[in-house]
């Protein structure tokens, strides 16, 4: 069965310290991937996508993510996050329309 | 912002009633899809709408049901309502082209009492 899997529930971190969010999928056959961010009050947007190509993908932000299909993970990263950052992160994977989420990683900035 | 509007924004609606949720999409995005968020939760895909027709259904009850009309708005309606049915409802909306990309409204909160 498709399902994408966020290891991380609830990451706390000071202002300046790095971000690494775990996501791994399970699809069968080609799959798109995207990381959404919800900040508290607001819609669903998206950060970043990886369709092909470069596995190394690059987002608004600062955020990037690196798909690794040996290991089917697409995890995100952030070198030094900000307050702002708070937020609700969520992985996603497709190969139609149908977008299957992962539960969410709540990630808490404190100054 | 993506374009995409929802309304209402919040519903308060009591068990076995019957509910109706709008989406705008973006302009010129012609596919619609639906998404149930409970909370604490990833949003999970309740269907889809392309040309005014359901292209693709999550698992969920028939008692769950869409409309898309020629402008590619979209309704989704509920009906029974159970308090399970508590949850952010998101509607997205993705271009004629071969991208994938969704865009999100900022969904409609729907508490069932």
């Amino acid at each position: 069965a498709q399902s994408v899997s966020q290891h991380n529930h609830h990451v706390i971190l000071s202002e300046a310290a790095s971000l690494e969010l775990g996501c791994n999928y399970s699809y069968g056959g080609t799959v798109n991937l995207f990381w959404y961010v919800q900040y508290p009050g607001q819609h669903l947007q998206l950060l970043l996508k990886y369709f092909s190509g470069d596995p190394l993908v690059k987002g608004i932000k600062g955020f990037e993510a690196e798909f690794i299909k040996s290991k089917f993970s697409f995890n995100l990263r952030k070198p030094s996050v900000q307050w702002s950052d708070t937020a609700e992160y969520f992985c996603a994977a497709s190969n139609t329309d149908k977008l299957i989420f992962g539960t969410g990683t709540r990630l808490q900035v404190f100054p | 912002e993506t374009g995409v509007t929802q309304s209402p924004t919040h519903l308060i609606k009591t068990r076995g009633q019957q509910v109706t949720l709008r989406c705008s999409s973006q302009s010129g995005h012609n596919t619609v899809s639906w998404y149930q968020q409970a909370l604490g939760q990833g949003p999970q895909f309740i269907f889809q709408y392309y040309r005014e027709e359901e292209n693709g259904r999550g698992n969920f009850p028939p008692r769950f049901s869409g409309l898309q009309f020629p402008n590619y708005s979209s309704e989704l309606n509920v009906n029974a309502l159970e308090l399970d049915d508590s949850a952010l409802y998101l509607c997205a909306s993705r271009a004629p082209t071969g991208s994938f990309e969704q865009f999100f409204g900022p969904g409609t909160r729907l508490t069932v009492l």
